[in-house]
């Protein structure tokens, strides 16, 4: 079963960057499948931020296309996240998963919570 | 990007109540809707896909429907395990999410 563990500074200043890091087990990240990077606002909102494919190639969400990027690691079977130019609107919950079959989140990490303070 | 809207935001019901979360796309999403529960300190997890397919071990009492651009989700004979919030997405373009419902029990 694939299992993932998201990882990172639990606060980050204004301005600067997040980096996130997503550790796969039970799969081999360039076996198949986007992986995914979604975050859950306070109040519930959520929005997927973008994939790195099994390829390597990336989609971003048009709404973050300037400030983000996804990368990997195939020996270490990761990929990260960075978000750059944060502000306090980036303060949220951080998932990662993959988009299986039908574009689908039927595996998430647990998830780490983010804040943007000062 | 498609926006979901979901409702309502809460629900309050009775243990063996039946309940109905609704979705809607502000365009036709080809039945390319999953609902999610989330419990409490939890992470998300895959309830129905395709509008009305049940997930494998997702119990039967959780059901899907809709087309074009309206969703719903249905429990049917509410358990205390249900508690949680309960969100949509559609997977028609990139994914957007529905805003969730927080259900309780009475």
């Amino acid at each position: 079963e694939i299992q993932l563990q998201e990882s990172g500074p639990g606060l980050v200043k204004p301005s600067q960057s997040l980096s996130l890091t997503c550790s796969v087990t039970g799969y081999t990240i360039t076996s198949g499948y986007d992986w995914s990077w979604i975050r859950k606002f306070p109040g519930n909102k959520m929005e997927w931020m973008g994939y790195i494919s099994y390829s390597g190639s990336t989609n971003y969400n048009p709404s973050l296309k300037s400030r983000i990027s996804i990368t990997r690691d195939t020996s270490k079977n990761q990929f990260f996240l960075q978000l750059n130019s944060v502000t306090t609107e980036d303060t949220a919950t951080y998932y990662c998963a993959p988009l299986t079959g039908g574009s689908l989140f039927d595996y998430w990490g647990q998830g780490v919570m983010v804040t943007v303070s000062s | 990007d498609i926006q979901m809207t979901q409702s309502p935001a809460s629900l309050s019901a009775s243990l063996g109540e039946t309940v109905t979360i609704e979705c809607r796309a502000s365009e036709d999403i080809y039945n390319g809707l999953a609902w999610y529960q989330q419990k409490p300190g939890k992470s998300p997890q895959l309830l129905i896909y395709n509008a009305n397919s049940l997930h494998t071990g997702v119990p039967s009492r959780f059901s899907g429907s809709g087309s074009g651009t309206q969703y719903s989700l249905k429990i049917n004979s509410l358990q205390s395990e249900d508690v949680a919030s309960y969100f949509c997405q559609q997977y028609y373009d990139y994914p957007t999410f529905g805003s969730g419902t927080k259900l309780e029990i009475k």
